[in-house]
């Protein structure tokens, strides 16, 4: 079945510790994003990426990296340099065409420790 | 900045009743709104769209009403079931803009 996949569901890490958060699609769509959420927040956008190879910050960028090298693959990595990085993670890529939903993965949970 | 509000942030109905889950919106430019379902611990997941042109759209037990002279959307969901408990999300797109607006979410909570 055609999804997102995102891994791993939950993630321990310590101080000062990258951690690289997996998001995958086999949707065959160009545009993919990474959201933020905290507990009874909104979604914050962090990276989008509407093309290989090409990405843009959103909203609470600082502190994270992402790269586009396969259409189907949008990894982010919480740096050290995040600070306050517990969070639950959501990867999503979206419908192409000129309004186009969203489609989300289920989601990485981060614990720093 | 523009931003995407809801009036509630929780909301509790009785099984069978229908509920109401209120949005406002602050850009009158944006094109199109969408509901999300987000149950506990999972991603959010399309529930109903609705373009800039249309006052309102139904899906199954779904409608969502769109007002744009006081900038509301509104997501009314019919003879509730235990498994609509969660929190929903309204999100607004300008066209051409490749990011959503998303509001801080209300949980509805279905009582047995």
């Amino acid at each position: 079945d055609g999804g997102i996949t995102q891994s791993p569901k939950y993630l321990f890490r310590k101080e000062g510790q990258n951690v690289t958060l997996s998001c995958e699609q086999n949707l065959n769509h160009d545009a993919m994003y990474w959201y933020r959420q905290d507990p009874g927040q909104g979604l914050r956008l962090i990276y989008y990426s509407q093309i290989v190879n090409d990405f843009q910050k959103g909203d609470i960028a600082e502190g994270y990296s992402v790269s586009r090298e396969k259409k189907e693959s949008f990894p982010l990595t919480v740096t050290s340099a995040q600070k306050n990085p517990t969070a639950f993670y959501l990867c999503a890529s979206r419908v192409p065409g000129g309004f186009g939903e969203l489609f989300f993965g289920e989601g990485s949970r981060l614990t720093v420790l | 900045g523009e931003s995407v509000g809801l009036h509630l942030p929780t909301l509790s109905v009785q099984e069978g009743d229908n509920s109401i889950i209120n949005c406002a919106y602050s850009n009158s430019a944006s094109d199109y709104f969408i509901w999300y379902k987000q149950e506990s611990g999972k991603g959010p997941q399309f529930i109903i769209d609705i373009r800039s042109n249309m006052d309102k759209r139904q899906g199954q037990r779904v409608t969502v009403l769109l007002n744009k002279t006081v900038k509301h959307l509104s997501l009314q969901i019919a003879a509730t079931q235990p498994g609509d408990s969660a929190v929903y999300f309204c999100a607004e797109i300008l066209f051409g803009n490749e990011k959503l607006t998303f509001g801080t979410g209300t949980r509805l909570t279905i009582i047995p």
